[in-house]
C-alpha cells in the first residue's frame, strides 16, 4: 500500500522565520510531488509541485526533492502569520493519474 | 487553472436520504476526482470519473453508495446514498490539470443527522 508521512505538528515558528515541512513515501516509483495548502474551512490550494531531484523556489516557498531518500520537504522564508495552515503532501504514482495524500502537519506562525 | 464549482456548498441530510453534489468546470477536463475529507482527517480518494466511461472506485468505495455521473467533459455528480452519519465529510472535486497537478472545487460539507 502507498503511502505518503507527515507529523501533523503542529509546527510553530515565529513571524519572520523559516518553516520546514517534511514528508516522507513509501512507493519508490513516484514520479510526481505536490504541497497544498489548507486553511480551515477551505479546499486544498495547490502551491508547488516538483518532479526532479534537487531544489525548486517560487518566491517565498522551496521545494526539495530527493528520490534516493524518498523525501520532499517544503520550506518556507519570512513565514507570515497568514502562512498559518494545514500542509498537505501528495505523491503521483507510476501508474495512473492518482494522487496520495499525506495527513497534514499544521503550522501556526506566530506574530 | 481551471475554475471549479460545487453545489451544494453544505447540507444537512436525515439518515437513509440520499444528496448528489455537483461538480461544474469552466472548461473542458479529461480527468475528473472525488474526495472524501473526515473531520480533521487528510483526503481520501473516493473514484476517479472519466467521460464516458465507468468510474472506478478505490478499496472500500462502491458504486452502489456513491454513484458517480460523467455526462460530459465539464460535469460530474457524487451522489451519497442511504446516508448514516459516518459519511458526514466534506466531499470536494478536482481536475486534473498539466503535469498530474490537480485543483480542487470549493467543496461540499454534508452533515448527517
Amino acid at each position: 500500500q502507498k503511502e505518503v508521512e507527515q507529523n501533523s505538528g503542529p509546527l510553530s515558528v515565529p513571524e519572520g522565520a523559516i518553516a520546514s515541512l517534511n514528508c516522507t513515501y513509501s512507493d519508490r516509483g513516484s514520479q510526481s510531488f505536490f504541497w497544498y495548502r489548507q486553511y480551515s474551512g477551505k479546499s486544498p490550494e495547490l502551491i508547488m509541485s516538483i518532479y526532479s531531484n534537487g531544489d525548486k523556489e517560487d518566491g517565498r516557498f522551496t521545494a526539495q526533492l530527493n528520490k534516493a531518500s524518498q523525501y520532499v520537504s517544503l520550506l518556507i522564508r519570512d513565514s507570515q502569520p497568514s502562512d498559518s495552515a494545514t500542509y498537505l503532501c501528495a505523491v503521483n504514482g507510476d501508474a495512473g493519474n492518482m494522487l496520495t495524500f499525506g495527513g497534514g502537519t499544521r503550522l501556526m506562525v506566530k506574530p | 487553472s481551471a475554475v471549479i464549482s460545487q453545489k451544494p456548498s453544505r447540507d444537512i441530510c436525515q439518515r437513509g436520504t440520499s444528496l448528489t453534489i455537483q461538480c461544474q468546470v469552466d472548461s473542458q477536463v479529461t480527468m475528473m476526482f472525488w474526495y472524501r475529507q473526515q473531520p480533521g482527517q487528510s483526503l481520501t480518494l473516493i473514484a476517479t470519473a472519466n467521460q464516458g466511461s465507468e468510474a472506478t472506485y478505490e478499496s472500500g468505495f462502491v458504486i452502489d453508495k456513491f454513484p458517480i455521473s460523467r455526462p460530459n467533459l465539464t460535469f460530474s455528480t457524487l451522489t451519497v446514498s442511504n446516508m448514516s452519519p459516518e459519511d458526514s465529510s466534506i466531499y470536494l472535486c478536482s481536475v486534473e490539470g498539466s503535469a498530474y497537478e490537480q485543483y480542487f472545487g470549493p467543496g461540499t460539507r454534508l452533515t448527517v443527522t
